[in-house]
């Protein structure tokens, strides 16, 4: 069966960086994009972006440009995402999912809480 | 940026009627060339993840059960709960897939009356 695992709670200072892992598995891990999308305490969705763990394309919301950056490890068929320049306006939980192929997520991972308090 | 709006905000409707969600889009979200319409609806319950219910505008996911259904086209939609059961009660979220970033509507609160 198709799951993905993500990496624990994070506790971080404003200006640092934080990086959340997702580790899919029931499927070829090369063979579908991941979203990564966020969502802050009592508020909705946003999508942050994905990435084709095949050939490591990504794709960036405007609002996170410059600021994301999502990879992947083949050799470990894992995917990353790394967020810098933390504010508390980052903190929420942090989601990747699986796409279908046509860009809707079918299955998710289970999130990584992210709190950013000094 | 295409801009989903859902309606209403919260909703209390009793076990056993119907729920019904709206979402309007600020584009059209219809692949002209194949008659699809990129919309998905999502079902979260507190302290999970979103779970797929409805992707095309109207197919059903494998495992949602039939009370289920959405409809629409263009960039207005609809999602119906036809028999409401305890276990619906959960935010519902549309997401637009036509376009990079796939926008999300700020979701619909469903509660039992």
């Amino acid at each position: 069966q198709v799951q993905l695992v993500q990496s624990g709670a994070e506790v971080k200072k404003p200006g640092a960086s934080v990086m959340v892992s997702c580790k899919p598995s029931g499927y070829t891990f090369t063979g579908y994009y991941i979203h990564w999308v966020r969502q802050a305490p009592g508020q909705g969705l946003e999508w942050m972006g994905w990435i084709n763990p095949d050939s490591g394309g990504t794709d960036y919301a405007q609002k996170f440009q410059g600021r994301v950056t999502m990879t992947r490890d083949t050799s470990i068929s894992t995917a990353y995402m790394e967020l810098n320049s933390l504010t508390s306006d980052d903190t929420a939980v942090y989601y990747c999912a699986r796409n279908s192929d046509y860009g809707y997520g079918d299955y998710w991972g289970q999130g990584t809480l992210v709190t950013v308090s000094s | 940026d295409i801009v989903m709006t859902q309606s209403p905000d919260s909703l209390a409707v009793s076990l056993g009627e119907r729920a019904t969600i709206n979402c309007k889009s600020s584009q059209s979200v219809l692949y002209s060339s194949d008659n699809k319409n990129s919309l998905a609806w999502y079902q979260q319950k507190p302290g999970q993840p979103p779970k797929l219910l409805i992707y095309w505008a109207s197919t059903r996911e494998s495992g949602v059960p039939d009370r289920f259904s959405g409809s629409g086209s263009g960039t207005d939609f609809t999602l119906t709960i036809s028999s409401l059961q305890a276990e619906d009660v959960a935010v519902y979220y549309c997401q637009q897939y036509y376009s990079t970033p796939y926008t999300f509507g700020q979701g619909t609160k469903l509660e039992i009356k």
